[in-house]
């Protein structure tokens, strides 16, 4: 089993959707937790970082629940501009970030 | 403010040629990472570097991978001799770590995408 598992999709959802995406981790010394985003052919750039009590920024929401070892982004009134790999990261307070495979989404118009 | 610097953006070598991939990491930011991304498993880290020391390179997949650090502004990483299954894209990260390790933020360079036939 992988350390971060990521359902890989493709999601396909027309504009203005709402859609949420979950990301599952093993291990429960895992300490920060990120969402990445990654264009087809370009490096990973941060979306955001995960807080406890979660967060918000705009569109999107991050959420962490440690007690079922997930983090989740939802991501509201979709554009053709979010249509991405969406890649969770988690870290074990170490200098190792485990990478999920990531998450497809395609907004379509 | 310039970002991670990676070159050569792309490669294209036949198996059994050394190949070396550049990095020049953020001005300032004392960590720096190599990482490997193929479709099947996804980025995967080959070796850490902090203040230009390597700290873990356990994930450099055998004796033909090597990378240095020689000073806060540039790393390579070398591939000698190079085979088929090395193609994948590479990407070299850097960060600042700072009084909460390891909640900062990476910042990745545009990779260089390695093709060997």
């Amino acid at each position: 089993r992988k350390e971060v598992e990521q359902d890989p999709g493709p999601f396909n959802v027309p504009e203005g959707a709402t859609v949420a995406f979950n990301c599952t981790y093993s291990n429960s010394a895992s300490q920060s937790f990120f969402w990445y985003r990654q264009d087809c052919r370009k490096e990973p750039k941060l979306l955001m970082s995960v807080y406890s009590s979660g967060n918000e920024d705009g569109r999107f929401t991050a959420q962490l629940n440690r007690a079922s070892q997930y983090i989740s982004l939802l991501i509201r009134d979709s554009k053709l501009s979010d249509s991405a790999t969406y890649l969770c990261v988690v870290n074990r307070g170490t200098y190792k970030y485990i990478f999920g495979t990531g998450t497809r989404l395609k907004v379509l118009a | 403010d310039a970002g991670v610097i990676q070159s050569p953006r792309h490669e294209v070598t036949e198996m059994g040629q050394e190949v070396t991939l550049r990095c020049k990491p953020i001005s300032g930011h004392n960590s720096l990472f190599w990482y490997r991304q193929t479709m099947m498993r996804g980025l995967e880290l080959l070796i850490y570097f902090n203040n230009n020391v390597p700290i873990d390179d356990s994930g450099m997949p055998e004796d033909r991978f090597s990378a240095k650090m020689p000073n806060a502004s540039f790393s390579t990483l070398k591939i000698q001799p190079s085979e088929p299954r090395d193609s994948a894209v590479y990407f070299c990260a850097s960060t600042l770590t700072s009084g909460v390790p390891f909640t900062d933020t990476q910042y990745f360079g545009p990779g260089t995408r390695l093709t060997v036939l």
